[in-house]
């Protein structure tokens, strides 16, 4: 069954340096997300994207952050500079269609961000 | 706004053991209810949905009924197996949000014993 990849598993970084998450979704899929899940809270939605724009974001995703669909099969992540408070788990997801109801999400595995 | 509030974990059940994690919401309108699992060193996967009051959602012998009345939607099992340890996410999507977004509760740790 095709499934949505995430790279780096685990990324470590020092405060202020970017960092850039990359995730390749399922490769039919038009509708792609970021999730995150800070330890031991909830898991937050961050931001959506289709047709090479952002649909939909949280509060969360502030100027810091920015998504990019650099080629036809990435979907990156890029905060330009990291704050302690960004340490959390990134969840990338896709769909086919834009109804969750009928189009579930499919996640990735994650990647553990960790700002020191 | 929504809000999706699940029991704290962790659970530790032995095999066989009946299981429920309780979920209550929040939401304007009527939103969609869903459970995710995320197994140890994996993405949360679709478990099981119900899109409208009444319904019960199923899947890998785990039921959710849409309680409306209690705005509830409890995740049980019957008889819980090793293979079953994992982080269950309770979620909606409610009509008043955007429809990408998912709103997540905090997850509840599931721990089965032989």
């Amino acid at each position: 069954e095709p499934e949505v990849t995430q790279t780096p598993s685990h990324q470590v970084t020092q405060m202020g340096q970017e960092v850039i998450l990359r995730c390749v979704p399922i490769s039919n899929h038009l509708y792609f997300y970021w999730y995150r899940q800070i330890l031991g809270q909830k898991v937050e939605f961050l931001v959506s994207f289709y047709n090479n724009e952002i649909s939909e974001k949280s509060e969360i995703f502030d100027d810091q952050f920015s998504v990019e669909r650099p080629d036809g099969s990435n979907f990156t992540l890029k905060i330009r500079s990291t704050k302690l408070e960004d340490s959390a788990m990134y969840f990338c997801a896709s769909s086919l269609l834009r109804d969750t109801n009928n189009s579930p999400l499919h996640f990735g595995n994650g990647t553990r961000l960790t700002v020191t | 706004g929504n809000s999706v509030t699940q029991m704290e974990g962790p659970v530790t059940l032995s095999e066989e053991a009946f299981l429920t994690i309780n979920c209550t919401y929040t939401a304007t309108g009527y939103p969609s209810l869903f459970w995710y699992v995320q197994y140890p060193g994996e993405g949360l996967q679709l478990l099981l949905k119900a899109t409208k009051a009444d319904d019960k959602g199923s899947n890998k012998g785990f039921e959710a009924t849409y309680r409306k009345e209690t705005t509830s939607f409890h995740l049980e099992k019957g008889s819980v197996q090793v293979s079953d340890s994992a982080v269950y996410f309770c979620a909606l999507k409610g009509p008043g949000a955007g429809s990408y977004q998912l709103t997540f509760g905090k997850g509840t740790k599931l721990s089965v014993i032989p």
